[in-house]
């Protein structure tokens, strides 16, 4: 089956500093998208990005295809963007989510 | 605020008890599901509802049982669990294969 890795799997970082977090699909990208977990569990949705970038705010997303990867960057980092962060993408036109393990992002004030 | 809502936010419940988790959206969505999802692991699905009418059951044991009473309400149906069954069990919904995925809350379950 399609295998996702993402990197990496933590990140620690201090307030205002940039990060790139980084999705690899072993297979073709099916409409991929990016979620945001916080501590308290809610889980939002990002980014549905299947192919080139979108912003939004101080995050943006960039999927490139046909080299199976996407990667998601987030600037001027803020300690509410803490959180841990997936990636996945539908298999085979169905509705099941194939989910990366997530990154671990905890930013100190 | 999410446009998916789960109630209740905690449950705590025994193994022999009967309860029932609760999920409504607001987007006009056909298809909704349940995940459960372990700490530290991403969200497992359980079932998928598209068009009101069950489409996917990821061998789920018979101790969970969804209901779809309409195109806006899920429920989870909860029987005779085990404590392993303990988890943050998420609702969510999307307009159709292959949509962006919407989530609620989720429902924090403690089976004692």
């Amino acid at each position: 089956g399609i295998q996702v890795e993402q990197s990496p799997p933590d990140l620690i970082l201090q307030e205002g500093a940039n990060s790139t977090l980084r999705c690899n699909f072993s297979d073709s990208v099916n409409n991929l998208q990016w979620f945001h977990q916080n501590p308290w569990g809610q889980l939002i949705n990002l980014f549905y990005i299947p192919s080139g970038t979108k912003q939004n705010g101080r995050l943006s997303a960039t999927t490139v295809a046909t080299e199976r990867y996407s990667l998601l960057y987030i600037s001027s980092s803020q300690t509410t963007d803490s959180g841990v962060y997936f990636c996945a993408s539908y298999m085979d036109s169905n509705y099941q989510l194939i989910w990366g393990a997530g990154t671990k992002l905890i930013i100190k004030p | 605020d999410t446009e998916v809502t789960q109630t209740p936010k905690h449950l705590v419940m025994g193994m022999t008890n009967k309860k029932s988790l609760k999920c409504e959206q607001h987007m006009g969505h056909r298809a909704m599901y349940w995940y459960k999802q372990k700490a530290k692991k991403p969200p497992e699905l359980m079932f998928v509802y598209s068009y009101e009418k069950l489409s996917i059951n990821e061998s789920v044991p018979s101790r969970f049982s969804p209901e779809c009473p309409n195109s806006s309400l899920l429920n989870l149906h909860l029987h005779a669990l085990q404590p392993e069954d303990s988890a943050l069990y998420l609702c969510a919904s999307s307009q159709g294969v292959n949509s962006p995925l919407h989530f609620g809350n989720g429902t924090r379950l403690t089976v004692t």
